[in-house]
């Protein structure tokens, strides 16, 4: 399968513990993003890579998250100190920069619960 | 980028054509329209783009009106599988992240 993974696809936790999920993007594409997606809401993005280097992050992304891309391949998003407010599903998604076209495909999301 | 308004659900039957429309009267001259659908607990699905001319691939077509401030999205045999939330985005091809909306719940009858 060549297309977008993400490990692990649910996670449950307990409030005040750190998490870490990975995204492994199609092989040739070099922009990754994160997205978070609550029960009846569409995507809403959180930060986006170009290579190894974070672009851009949202508002949503508050100092407890931290997401990484250290060699321009997989990435990892670390939430700390887990709020039951962060339950949600984690959706990453990459795109092969072109000129006139940049359309994102989307892996199956981390599904995370904090009781 | 430009918002987009859809109906928050629709139903079609089996076998027959599926037309779901958005609105995004806002939208400027370099802003593609891209749809994506989501099968409830999976990650969106890619199904089409368009900047201006009508576009048809395998899944479905999208047609662009003249002024370009609304699209139909065209599922042209529907299947019980197609039943999901399909979300209709306008955004720059500049642009770094798409927003989603609430999108239409499609439900296709047997």
């Amino acid at each position: 399968d060549t297309g977008v993974s993400q490990n692990p696809r649910h996670k449950i936790t307990k409030r005040g513990q750190n998490v870490t999920f990975r995204c492994d993007p199609i092989s040739e594409h070099n922009r990754l993003y994160w997205y978070r997606q609550t029960l009846g809401q569409g995507p809403e993005f959180l930060t986006y890579f170009q290579n190894e280097a974070q672009l851009e992050k949202s508002r949503l992304l508050s100092d407890r998250f931290s997401a990484e891309r250290p060699k321009g391949s997989f990435s990892t998003l670390e939430i700390q100190r887990t709020e039951q407010g962060d339950s949600a599903m984690y959706l990453c998604a990459s795109s092969l920069d072109q000129r006139f076209t940049d359309t994102q495909y989307f892996g199956p999301g981390t599904r995370l619960t904090v009781l | 980028d430009a918002k987009t308004t859809q109906p928050p659900s629709m139903d079609c039957a089996e076998g027959r054509a599926a037309n779901l429309p958005c609105n995004h009267s806002t939208i400027s001259g370099n802003e593609y329209v891209y749809w994506y659908r989501q099968i409830h607990s999976q990650g969106p699905q890619y199904i089409i783009h368009g900047l201006k001319n009508n576009e048809t691939n395998e899944m479905a077509s999208l047609i662009i009106t003249e002024d370009r401030k609304s699209s139909t999205l065209i599922l042209p045999h529907a299947t019980l599988r197609d039943t999901a939330v399909y979300y209709c985005i306008v955004r720059a091809n500049t642009g770094n992240q798409f927003y989603f909306g609430t999108g239409t719940s499609l439900t296709v009858i047997p």
